[in-house]
């Protein structure tokens, strides 16, 4: 059993450059979330999904966008990348309601140069 | 909103002593509440979580959590920390209404030998 699976894994991007982080889970949840990481700033929600069709902003949206085609899969875009963009980058899902667990990716390490 | 507070970016525990996190929390609504554990270069993985019944909750690997409402509290502990230990652990809160984790800035455990 897989659950949560991001790729890739580790990128390096230059300023300007584009790119789209996946995630898909096997576990049917409703929801989905992409996290961002930062040193002593805890998981900050950029964006989430409540199911397939439907994205919301989080904490932190500005320069992210994504989307949600088929209910397994989260696609987390940055169009123009910049430096403050550097973070690892977490996916999560759980079921509905909000005292179930969520499961989280492995994480992607994200360096904007 | 709900939010999370976790004081003490780095907690140094030696090896067979307390381990004592603090969580206090933000909700204007009956909370969920969850601590999380994060290995070095690992996604997040739960370790236990508060919903209704028993204020007294027993999660893996030994770690215990209390929840005190009168003192918007979840602080967890551990009786004797093992080197195995040593992590990041996410206090996070969320609600019925609400499927969305806030997480707190996290602790930083490091066992001394």
């Amino acid at each position: 059993n897989a659950g949560v699976t991001q790729t890739p894994k580790f990128r390096v991007l230059k300023t300007g450059q584009s790119m789209t982080l996946l995630c898909a889970q096997d576990m049917n949840h409703e929801y989905m979330y992409w996290y961002r990481q930062d040193p002593g700033m805890g998981l900050r929600l950029i964006h989430y999904s409540v199911g397939e069709g439907t994205t919301a902003k989080g904490e932190v949206p500005d320069g992210y966008n994504v989307s949600r085609l088929k209910k397994q899969n989260f696609l987390l875009g940055l169009e123009s990348a910049a430096p403050s963009q550097t973070s690892v980058y977490f996916c999560a899902s759980n079921m509905l309601g909000g005292n179930t667990e969520a499961f989280f990716g492995q994480g992607t390490r994200l360096t904007v140069v | 909103a709900q939010s999370v507070t976790q004081l003490g970016s780095h907690v140094s525990v030696s090896e067979g002593a307390l381990v004592l996190l603090r969580c206090n929390y933000s909700s204007s609504v009956p909370p969920y509440l969850f601590w999380y554990v994060q290995y070095p270069n690992q996604g997040l993985q739960l370790l236990l979580k508060y919903t209704t019944g028993a204020t007294l909750v027993k999660g893996i690997n030994g770690f215990e959590a209390e929840f005190k409402k009168s003192e918007t509290s979840f602080h967890l502990t551990k009786p004797s920390a093992h080197m195995s230990d040593a992590a990041e652990y996410f206090c996070a809160v969320s609600d019925n209404g609400n499927n969305r984790l806030a997480f707190g800035k996290g602790n930083q455990v490091v066992v001394i030998p």
